[in-house]
Formats: structure tokens, C-alpha cells, sequence
């Protein structure tokens, strides 16, 4: 079983720096199939990367995804106001089927 | 656009069972697997389920397994969970997501806005 871990747990930072968020895997993760989500409280989450570093339609390009193997990262520069939130990264393609991180929590400093 | 929303949510007692609707709009729903992902009070995400676009392939985790079946209708572009034998651990926000690649299991393109089940004596 792929165990994803995220860190850190908690990220504060200020409107205007950059955000690196980590994703490790327990084992190398095929074909780079890992996905980025944002989650803002009461609602659903929202698609921001897929297959590690593909955007989502409509996301800005602030947001990027790169890694490969075990080790994973979502960059979000020049934070705006909006991108504070929740994100999880999510593996997918191989068993058992679908894992998500626990998540990181981006907060403002 | 692409549109789902989920109904059935609610306050059952711990053996009890529940059915939980998802209805589609916006794009070609037999197209597409459909799964179900939830979320406990404060907790991370945890998928559930997945259906293939015809309806023939079923994948549970194993925490659902015997206990809940999915299933859809193509012609009222609506996915179900039927849940059996619910326990205080089901307690969650259920979400309906749409995967964009077949064949799945992938990513998750779109959401619906989630309902609550609350598992409880």
C-alpha cells in the first residue's frame, strides 16, 4: 500500500511569498500519477494538478507541480488572498487504487 | 457545464442503512466513471468507490466492502451508494466525483458539494 505524507503540517506565510508544499510516497509512484487538491472550508475540493505537474483547466499559473519517483511538490508563487486553504495530494493508478495525503494546511502568517 | 449533486444524507442509527443519489448534468454522463470519496468532521479525504461507465466494474475500499454497493443509472445520469450496516465510523461528508480518464481510476475532475451522513445512536 502507497502511503502518502505530507508536509509540513501546518505552512503560514504572507500574501506575496511563495508556497512549497511536499507530498512523499512510500513507494515510487507509476507513471507520476499523483494529484494536487485545494480545499477551502464547506466546500468540495478542487482539481489544481494531475499526473504530477499537468494544470487543471481554469488554474492559475501560479500553481505548479513537479516531482517524480517518491517525492512530490506543489509550488504556489506570489500567494494571493484566495490560496489560503487546505491541499491534498492524491495517488492514484495502481493498489490500493486511490490514497490521499493527510494534508497540508496553508494559513496566513 | 458540469454539474453534481448529491442527496440522501442524514441522522441513522449504527446497523441502520441509508441510500445516498447523485444526479449528473452537463456532460455525457455513460462516458464516465463515477466514484464516491468522503470526508470525516475535521478529517482528510478517504475514497470509497468507484463504478465503471457501464455499470459492470465495482472497486470498495476495504473499510466499505459488503457493506455499501454503488451503482448508477445512464438514463437519469444518477450514481448511488447504498449503505448497509452503517457504523459511528461512516460518519462523514460523502462526495460524488466525476473521473476524467478511462479507463479508471484517476483524478477527480469534479465534485459534487458533498452530503452529510451522521452515523449515530
Amino acid at each position: 500500500e502507497i502511503v502518502l505524507t505530507q508536509s509540513p503540517g501546518t505552512l503560514s506565510l504572507s500574501p506575496g511569498e511563495r508556497a512549497t508544499l511536499s507530498c512523499g510516497a512510500s513507494q515510487s509512484v507509476r507513471s507520476n500519477y499523483l494529484a494536487w487538491y485545494q480545499q477551502k472550508p464547506g466546500l468540495a475540493p478542487r482539481l489544481l494538478i494531475y499526473d504530477a505537474s499537468s494544470r487543471a483547466t481554469g488554474i492559475p499559473d501560479r500553481f505548479s507541480g513537479s516531482g517524480s519517483g517518491t517525492d512530490f511538490t506543489l509550488t504556489i508563487n506570489r500567494l494571493e488572498p484566495e490560496d489560503f486553504a487546505v491541499y491534498y495530494c492524491q495517488h492514484y493508478g495502481s493498489s490500493p487504487l486511490i490514497t490521499f495525503g493527510q494534508g497540508t494546511r496553508l494559513e496566513v502568517k | 457545464q458540469v454539474h453534481l449533486v448529491e442527496s440522501g444524507g442524514g441522522v441513522v442509527q449504527p446497523g441502520g442503512s441509508l441510500r445516498l443519489s447523485c444526479a449528473a448534468s452537463g456532460f455525457s454522463f455513460s462516458r464516465y466513471a463515477m466514484h464516491w470519496v468522503r470526508q470525516a468532521p475535521g478529517k482528510g479525504l478517504e475514497w470509497v468507490a468507484v463504478l465503471s461507465p457501464a455499470g459492470d466494474i465495482r472497486i470498495y475500499t476495504d473499510s466499505v466492502e459488503g457493506r455499501f454497493t454503488i451503482s448508477r443509472d445512464n438514463s437519469e445520469k444518477t450514481v448511488f451508494l447504498q449503505m448497509k450496516n452503517l457504523k459511528p465510523d461512516d460518519t462523514a461528508v460523502y462526495y460524488c466525483a466525476r473521473d476524467p480518464i478511462a479507463p479508471a481510476p484517476d483524478y477527480f475532475d469534479f465534485w459534487g458539494q458533498g452530503t452529510l451522513v451522521t452515523v449515530s445512536s
